[in-house]
């Protein structure tokens, strides 16, 4: 089954250590997107890519870097991880049609960050 | 203003009745318009899209739209204890970002 796949599902982390969180699909979507959410709260959009360009929120502290070295594959670094940074992070896809039209998204699992 | 808002709930509803969820938005040039359900712990599944004034039917689930009021809601009939989760609505706007509320709770009792 095509899907977007996410590794690890859990990971725990001490206070500014570097971390990377992995995003894998076999839909073959040319946008991925990373969320951050927080108990309680709604997905806080982080960046996204349409294929290799590169979308950076205004809002997304430096902290947070990514890489898509191809199609299928898209990481979230976290350089300097704080207590504040604890959360699920969600992983998406959808295509991108005529246009500028993004279409719906699909969610892998997700990787809940502990930072001790 | 929040840009998408929901009630966070939680709604109860018992058992076979009809759940309704409602969401308004403040981008008059929005797009399109999702409805995700996410269990506790989970990753968000989706739902119903819409993108057009009106009503769309899928099974038990209705999403219904009215872009003059700036209200899009999801209509649960006969709903189960396994429909019981977050509802999150989301708004792609006009420059293409997809916005989350904060979702809604539900809870059918048995």
């Amino acid at each position: 089954d095509a899907m977007v796949i996410q590794n690890p599902r859990y990971q725990v982390t001490q206070f500014g250590k570097p971390v990377t969180l992995s995003c894998s699909q076999t839909l073959n979507h040319n946008v991925m997107y990373w969320y951050q959410q927080k108990s309680s709260q709604a997905p806080k959009l982080l960046f996204h890519y349409y294929d290799k360009d590169f979308n950076n929120e205004a809002d997304t502290p430096d902290n947070f870097q990514s890489r898509r070295p191809n199609t299928s594959f898209c990481f979230l670094d976290i350089r300097s991880p704080g207590l504040g940074d604890a959360a699920m992070y969600l992983c998406a896809t959808s295509t991108r049609t005529s246009g500028s039209s993004y279409n719906e998204q699909f969610f892998g699992p997700g990787t809940r960050l502990t930072v001790l | 203003q929040k840009e998408v808002e929901q009630n966070s709930g939680p709604l109860s509803v018992p058992e076979g009745a009809i759940a309704s969820l409602n969401c308004t938005y403040s981008d008059r040039g929005s797009q399109s318009f999702f409805w995700y359900r996410q269990y506790s712990g989970k990753s968000p599944e989706l739902i119903m899209f819409i993108y057009s004034n009106g009503d769309k039917e899928d099974g038990r689930f209705t999403a219904q739209l009215n872009k003059a009021s700036q209200y899009v809601s999801l209509l649960i009939r006969d709903s189960q204890p396994s429909d019981s989760a977050t509802y999150l609505c989301a708004v792609k706007g006009g420059y293409q970002k997809v916005t989350f509320g904060i979702g809604t709770k539900l809870q059918v009792i048995p």
